[in-house]
């Protein structure tokens, strides 16, 4: 079945760098995302990787993808305050149909400490 | 360009009402989504509508349905409300072939059963 698991919480201070797991169980997964929710917002997509891809960065972000282990992390650099959400790591499990239907995980609700 | 909308953003129903919740998606999208995202369970999928047809549902009981409108505008309805339907509700929306299976969402819609 699917399943997408992330740790709760998780807190640092600002300045220090932040990693955020995520474990998934579909190994036919094609994507895997980022969504960062603010408080009292919606979610909006921080990043993606591409299942062939090992490592993707983008300014501040590095995203890691082991294949083998089912394993996805989320590295900030430099955390800020403005960086305090939840954190959710996402799936697309393979449908054949078409579908972008993503599974989520419980997300992480970091917290940066000033 | 406009966001994705919902609306309302706040809702108060007693239990056994029907609530109805309204989503706009980003023009140029054909495919909407709704998410379920209660307190401590993360983000359920809910239904599907990609040109204006049910696509897929999550594992919901059936008095939670919903459809989508020829402007690919949606509407979710929730009959026989219950005290564990509080939650915050997610629309999204997509392109329907989108490459990278981005989705785009709204702020959602806070229903608060009592």
């Amino acid at each position: 079945g699917e399943d997408v698991e992330q740790s709760l919480f998780l807190s640092v201070r600002e300045g220090d760098s932040s990693v955020i797991n995520c474990t998934y169980t579909d190994s036919s997964s094609t994507y895997l995302y980022w969504y960062k929710q603010e408080p009292g917002a919606g979610l909006q997509l921080l990043t993606y990787i591409f299942s062939n891809m090992d490592m993707k960065q983008d300014q501040r972000l590095t995203v890691l993808l082991n294949k083998k282990d089912k394993h996805l992390s989320l590295r900030i650099a430099d955390t800020q305050t403005g960086d305090s959400a939840i954190y959710f790591c996402a799936e697309i499990p393979y449908s054949g149909a078409g579908s972008y239907q993503l599974t989520f995980g419980k997300g992480t609700k970091l917290s940066v400490i000033p | 360009e406009a966001g994705v909308t919902q609306s309302p953003t706040h809702l108060i129903k007693t239990r056994g009402q029907q609530a109805t919740l309204r989503c706009s998606p980003i023009s140029g999208h054909t495919s909407v989504y709704w998410y379920q995202q209660a307190l401590g369970l993360g983000l359920q999928f809910l239904l599907w509508y990609d040109e204006g047809e049910e696509r897929n549902r999550g594992n919901f009981p059936p008095r939670f349905s919903g459809r989508q409108f020829p402007n690919y505008s949606s509407e979710l309805n929730v009959n026989a409300l219950e005290l564990e339907d509080s939650a915050l509700y997610l629309c999204a929306s997509s392109l329907s072939r989108a490459n990278t299976g981005e989705l785009f969402f709204g702020e959602g819609s806070r229903l608060t059963v009592l």
